[in-house]
């Protein structure tokens, strides 16, 4: 049984071309992540939500925006995709446990292609 | 310097064989400490917690060293189905999860 859902599996898009993907979790997780990985490369956190309030990293590209409507939403918006984009979009959720042994709970994640 | 460090492999073993894989990380008030593993193109699973006592999960072995800022991971009698990439990840607090880029291993017949 799934617990954190990601769709689409895969999302082919244009340069330019604005793109949201989607999350949801049935686990009631306060904390939700959105990660980016492109090829032989690490996860990189883009940003996250504990439960409303939303925090970015300093690198994440303006490009990149984020909603969380309820506890078991979360989008990824790119405004205006461009080639570098391209990378599989990981969703993950954890629990609040004082920040000690944050297990990470992932989808399947979101194959973005931009072309 | 990135923040977690591995040694990208790819190792390559036969069946049977004992693999250790290393990581290391640059901040030292870092608070948690894991072991993923990523099987091509899907997503990273918990493989298993870090402690400084390690800790050990049948075949597996995690061992942590706060002095020296280095995670290790010990595969005993490697299985075909061991073949994936192994992502060493710190936890720095508030929320924060970083990950190294991993280490490919291919457990060959």
């Amino acid at each position: 049984d799934a617990m954190v859902i990601q769709n689409p599996r895969y999302q082919v898009t244009q340069f330019g071309k604005p793109v949201t993907l989607s999350c949801s979790q049935t686990l009631n997780h306060n904390v939700m992540y959105w990660y980016q990985q492109k090829s032989s490369q690490a996860p990189k956190l883009l940003f996250h939500y504990y439960d409303k309030d939303f925090n970015n990293e300093a690198d994440t590209p303006d490009n990149f925006q984020s909603r969380r409507p309820n506890t078991s939403f979360c989008f990824l918006d790119i405004r205006s995709p461009g080639l570098g984009d391209t990378a599989m979009y990981l969703c993950a959720t954890s629990s609040d446990s004082g920040g000690l042994e944050e297990k990470l709970f992932f989808g399947s994640g979101t194959q973005l292609s931009v072309l | 310097r990135k923040e977690v460090e591995q040694d990208p492999g790819p190792f390559n073993v036969p069946e049977g064989a004992t693999v250790a894989f290393n990581c290391t990380y640059s901040n030292s008030a870092s608070q948690s400490f894991f072991w993923y593993r990523q099987d091509c193109r899907k997503e990273p699973k918990l493989l298993m917690s870090v402690y400084s006592s390690g800790n050990e999960d049948g075949r597996f072995t995690a061992q942590l060293n706060r002095a020296s800022q280095y995670i290790s991971l010990l595969i005993r009698d490697s299985k075909l189905s061991d073949s994936a990439t192994y992502l060493c990840v710190v936890n720095t607090g508030g929320f924060k999860t970083i990950f190294g880029a991993g280490t490919r291993l291919f457990v060959k017949a």
